[in-house]
C-alpha cells in the first residue's frame, strides 16, 4: 500500500482555522470510516487526536475536528494555538487488515 | 494507568535479528478487546505500521504485507508483554520503533504509544 498524501506543512496565525488533507484511494480512506490523526512534538510519541474519521478522544480539546469526503479525509484545528505546532500524521484501514499512515504535515504557527 | 514499557538493544548488526519487548501495565495483552501493535518512523519513510497481535480465544497477529516473511510479532501472557523480532535487517531498518495499543482492535487506531527505542543497524 502507498502512502497516504498530505501536504508538507500548513501554516496559521494565533486564533485562526487551518485545514489538513489527507488523500488516499477507494481501498482505504474512500471505503473505510476507520481514519485517524495524530500530532507528535520533536522526540516525543504520536498523541491520538481524531479516530473513526471524526471522534475525540476525552482530553483532546475540541478545536480539533476531523470529517472526510470520498477519498480524502481532513483534519481542522480552529483558534490555532501556540501549542498546536507540531507534526500531524493521518491513518487509515487498507484492505486485507493493513494500516497505511500519511506523510506528515508541519504545522506552523506564525 | 495504563502503561507501555519498551525494551530491547538499540543497535543491531546487518543481517541480524532486531528483537524489542513492550511491557504492558495497566491492561492485558489477552485483552478481548484491544490489539497490541509496532510501529516504527524514520525520515526516509516517515511512520510505518509494522504489525500487531490480539488474543481472543487463541492469539492471531496481521503483518504489513512489505514485512511479510522476516517479521514475527508474538504475546507472552504469562509475562503480559509482546515482542517483536525483525529478521535480516539492513540499514533501511534503523528507525524509532515504538509499540502501541489499539483500543478495539477492529477500529485500527492507537491511544497508547510507548516511548519509543531508537535502533539503528550498523555493523
Amino acid at each position: 500500500q502507498s502512502a497516504l498524501t498530505q501536504p508538507a506543512s500548513v501554516s496559521g496565525s494565533p486564533g485562526q482555522s487551518i485545514t489538513i488533507s489527507c488523500t488516499g484511494t477507494s481501498s482505504d480512506v474512500g471505503s473505510y470510516n476507520l481514519v485517524s490523526w495524530y500530532q507528535q512534538h520533536p522526540g516525543k510519541a504520536p498523541k491520538l487526536m481524531i479516530y473513526e474519521v471524526s471522534e475525540r478522544p476525552s482530553g483532546v480539546s475540541n478545536r480539533f475536528s476531523g470529517s472526510k469526503s470520498g477519498n480524502t479525509a481532513s483534519l481542522t484545528i480552529s483558534g490555532l494555538q501556540a501549542e498546536d505546532e507540531a507534526d500531524y500524521y493521518c491513518s487509515s484501514y487498507a484492505n486485507s487488515d493493513t494500516l497505511v499512515f500519511g506523510g506528515g504535515t508541519k504545522v506552523t504557527v506564525l | 494507568q495504563v502503561q507501555l514499557q519498551q525494551s530491547g538493544p538499540g543497535l543491531v548488526k546487518p543481517s541480524q535479528t532486531l528483537s524489542l519487548t513492550c511491557a504492558i501495565s495497566g491492561d492485558s495483552v489477552s485483552s478481548n478487546s484491544a490489539a497490541w501493535n509496532w510501529i516504527r518512523q524514520s525520515p526516509s519513510r516517515g511512520l510505518e505500521w509494522l504489525g500487531r497481535t490480539y488474543c481472543r480465544s487463541k492469539c492471531y497477529h496481521d503483518y504489513a504485507v512489505s514485512l511479510r516473511g522476516r517479521i514475527t510479532i508474538t504475546p507472552d501472557t504469562s509475562k503480559n508483554q509482546f515482542s517483536l523480532l525483525l529478521n535480516s535487517v539492513t540499514p533501511e531498518d534503523t528507525a524509532v520503533y515504538y509499540c502501541a495499543r489499539d483500543p478495539l482492535a477492529y477500529y485500527w487506531y492507537f491511544d497508547l504509544w510507548g516511548r519509543g527505542t531508537l535502533v539503528t543497524v550498523s555493523s
